[in-house]
């Protein structure tokens, strides 16, 4: 089984600055990987899929990349609704099965 | 509006049966792959089961032999029945299109299983 392991735990930073999100697969996953955003009380929210492409709706300063084992997610300038929980996410053909990783806390610094 | 809604949560007791429905609108479910993810109390989210647009159903190993995906394309709706209850079974369990990546997600339905 693949495993995710982001990084790290919890980011503390403030509006309007940077923030850069890990996900690193215990083997390679290709471009297989997305991005989710859960906010407290609601369902997670798909942001990135195939690594570095944007769902619908997803604002702009939020950007993917990497593939094979390392991926980032970069948001380029905090808006206060960006403050959740973000998780990633791949999916392996056989057997199926798909697994998240543990998930990276976005606070307010 | 492609939209999914979860209905059927609620407390049971361990050893207990549950069935978890998920009603589509704006797609069809037959068409789709659909899954279903829970997530235990402060906890992170967990993949439990798949079924293909073809019919193939597979399951998290700890759900397996316990849990039993399916749809009833006449309703247009994804359910997932859960036999065995245990306490670790405990979530939100939310239904989601499987595209194939999860979007949209349902609100979720809480599952305590409890004493």
């Amino acid at each position: 089984e693949i495993v995710l392991t982001q990084s790290p735990a919890t980011l503390s930073l403030s509006p309007g600055e940077r923030a850069t999100l890990s996900c690193r697969a215990s083997q390679s996953v290709s471009s297989y990987l997305a991005w989710y955003q859960q906010k407290p009380g609601q369902a997670p929210r798909l942001l990135i899929y195939d690594a570095s492409n944007r769902a619908t709706g997803i604002p702009a300063r939020f950007s993917g990349s990497g593939s094979g084992t390392d991926f980032t997610l970069t948001i380029s300038s905090l808006e206060p609704e960006d403050f959740a929980v973000y998780y990633c996410q791949q999916r392996s053909n056989w057997p199926p099965s798909v697994t998240f990783g543990q998930g990276t806390r976005l606070e307010i610094k | 509006e492609v939209q999914l809604v979860e209905t059927g949560g609620g407390l049971i007791q361990p050893g207990g049966s549950l069935r978890l429905s998920c009603a589509a609108s704006g797609f069809t479910v037959s068409s789709n792959y659909m899954s279903w993810v829970r997530q235990a109390p402060g906890k992170g989210l967990e993949w439990v089961s798949v079924i293909y647009s073809g019919g193939s159903t597979y399951y998290a190993d700890s759900v397996k032999g316990r849990f039993t995906i399916s749809r009833d394309n006449s309703k247009n709706t994804l359910y997932l029945q859960m036999n065995s209850l245990r306490a670790e079974d405990t979530a939100v369990y939310y239904c989601a299109r499987d595209a194939p990546w999860f979007d949209p997600w349902g609100q979720g339905t809480l599952v305590t299983v409890s004493s």
